[in-house]
């Protein structure tokens, strides 16, 4: 069972759009939500991350849109660049010491 | 942020030998590591998790065996890989939590191993 479903599994987007990567999850226990950047050969980066108190969270060029009632959440990158390309994971997890649950990843290219 | 530095970043071994690789939390204590695995164009999944001075709790289907898990002070856990065969060959990633349970994480730079 996929706890956390993310799409598009791949995108592309030009020099200056806009590129959204959406998530769903199962889990309403889960109560923090990050975005994860992976460049190749790297660990993953903690990105921005949210709490259900809140339906949105910006961070620069980097926007998270959450709907607890639709069990969704999205990750906004305004203005994107081709230093953006990566692979992006959403997770979730619960309070404590509890470890992330994984989407399968979003590979962005950004093409100028 | 906080740093999690991992060695080595990456280690090439012969079928049949032990590999291990180190987790440490730079600038605070850990009292939760987490240690997951990814294969090329996947996602992470989780192995284990690794409790400072107690067992670790290993996920469905990781022998713990074969991956064994040490976490002997707040700074430092290590994952052993004993007997390593071809299909080990991946990249290992350890996380700790900053703090008491506030749940973000922060991820090593990986380990890549890569076994002949």
């Amino acid at each position: 069972q996929q706890q956390v479903k993310q799409s598009p599994q791949s995108l592309i987007v030009q020099k200056g759009g806009i590129s959204i990567i959406n998530c769903a999850y199962e889990n309403t226990a889960f109560d923090y939500f990050p975005w994860y950047q992976q460049f190749p050969g790297k660990g993953p980066a903690l990105l921005i991350a949210i709490r259900p108190d809140v339906s949105e969270k910006k961070e620069g060029r980097f926007t998270i849109s959450f709907n607890k009632s639709a069990k969704q959440f999205s990750l906004h990158i305004m203005d994107s660049q081709p230093g953006d390309s990566a692979t992006y994971f959403c997770a979730a997890s619960y309070s404590g010491n509890t470890p992330l649950v994984f989407g399968k990843g979003t590979r962005l290219s950004v093409i100028a | 942020g906080a740093v999690v530095s991992q060695h080595p970043s990456r280690v090439i071994c012969k079928s049949g030998t032990s590999v291990k690789i180190e987790c440490r939390s730079l600038d605070f204590q850990a009292t939760t590591m987490f240690w997951y695995r990814q294969f090329p164009k996947q996602s992470l999944m989780l192995m284990a998790t690794s409790n400072e001075g107690s067992k670790a709790t290993y996920e469905q289907g990781v022998e713990k065996d074969k991956f064994l898990i040490n976490h002997a002070s707040l700074t430092l856990s290590t994952l052993t890989v004993t007997s390593a065969h071809p299909e080990d060959s991946s990249f290992y990633i350890c996380s700790a939590i900053e703090g008491a349970g506030t749940g973000e994480l922060f991820f090593g730079e990986g380990s890549r191993l890569t076994v002949l």
